[in-house]
């Protein structure tokens, strides 16, 4: 399973573009790149997953460059309630054996 | 979405008792689920990959003797702590992905249960 690295941790401001950048330099060619927020004493909840490119949905962007060894999660215009750990995972979907380990993860903090 | 809940939310318990916690899927089968731990300002570390109707298989260095997994139907999976001792205490999460093993495959992800905190005395 590829190895993730992620800052540990951000402070942004409410209304503010947070964008947090993960690397995967060894992911393989069948692995997704996966993101989940986590609050604390909850469970991860899903965010956004894609394989390349861009991928958006009504709370979160994902940009994939070409060579995949990287993605950055975008959270437009955060707010309090954003603050969170977030976490990378890169590997395979769940019908080709999707086995998840998390990595440290980056704690985001919102200030207002 | 899916949604997989837990039981206990949180539990204490005296040093060298048994705890068990429940992990259901409510709306959907899953043949697999996973049970990690998480210490406190730490990550999520997987425990074990849990099977219905077979062995459970369990990550290095994660004692099966002592984290007994049973995953009697397609909608229930027990994580049983033995011999519960202070270091056991941790917050514990179970995850089952959507769909059985086999159906077309799916970029759906894995859905978690809201955790359960184990204080162990």
């Amino acid at each position: 399973l590829a190895k993730t690295t992620q800052p540990i941790s951000m402070d942004s401001y409410e209304g503010q573009e947070v964008n947090i950048t993960c690397s995967h330099n060894n992911i393989a060619t069948n692995d997704y790149i996966t993101w989940y927020q986590q609050f604390p004493s909850q469970g991860p909840r899903f965010i956004i997953q894609g394989y390349k490119t861009k991928v958006t949905n009504e709370v979160a962007s994902l940009f994939i460059p070409a060579d995949r060894k990287s993605s950055t999660l975008s959270l437009p215009r955060v707010s309090l309630s954003d603050t969170a750990v977030y976490y990378c995972l890169v590997g395979p979907i769940y019908n080709q054996g999707g086995k998840l380990i998390f990595g440290q993860g980056t704690e985001l903090s919102v200030k207002p | 979405g899916a949604v997989v809940s837990q039981h206990p939310s949180w539990v204490i318990c005296k040093s060298g008792t048994s705890v068990k916690i429940e992990c259901r899927s409510l709306d959907f089968q899953a043949t697999t689920m996973f049970w990690y731990r998480q210490f406190p300002k730490q990550s999520l570390m997987l425990m074990a990959t849990s099977n219905e109707g077979s062995k459970a298989t369990y990550e290095q260095g994660v004692e099966k003797d002592k984290f007994l997994i049973n995953h009697a139907s397609l909608t229930l999976s027990t994580l049983t702590v033995t011999s519960a001792h202070p270091e056991d205490s941790s917050f514990y999460i179970c995850s089952a992905p959507p769909g059985l093993a086999g159906a077309t495959p799916s970029t759906d992800t894995q859905y978690f249960g809201p955790g359960t905190r184990l204080t162990v005395l």
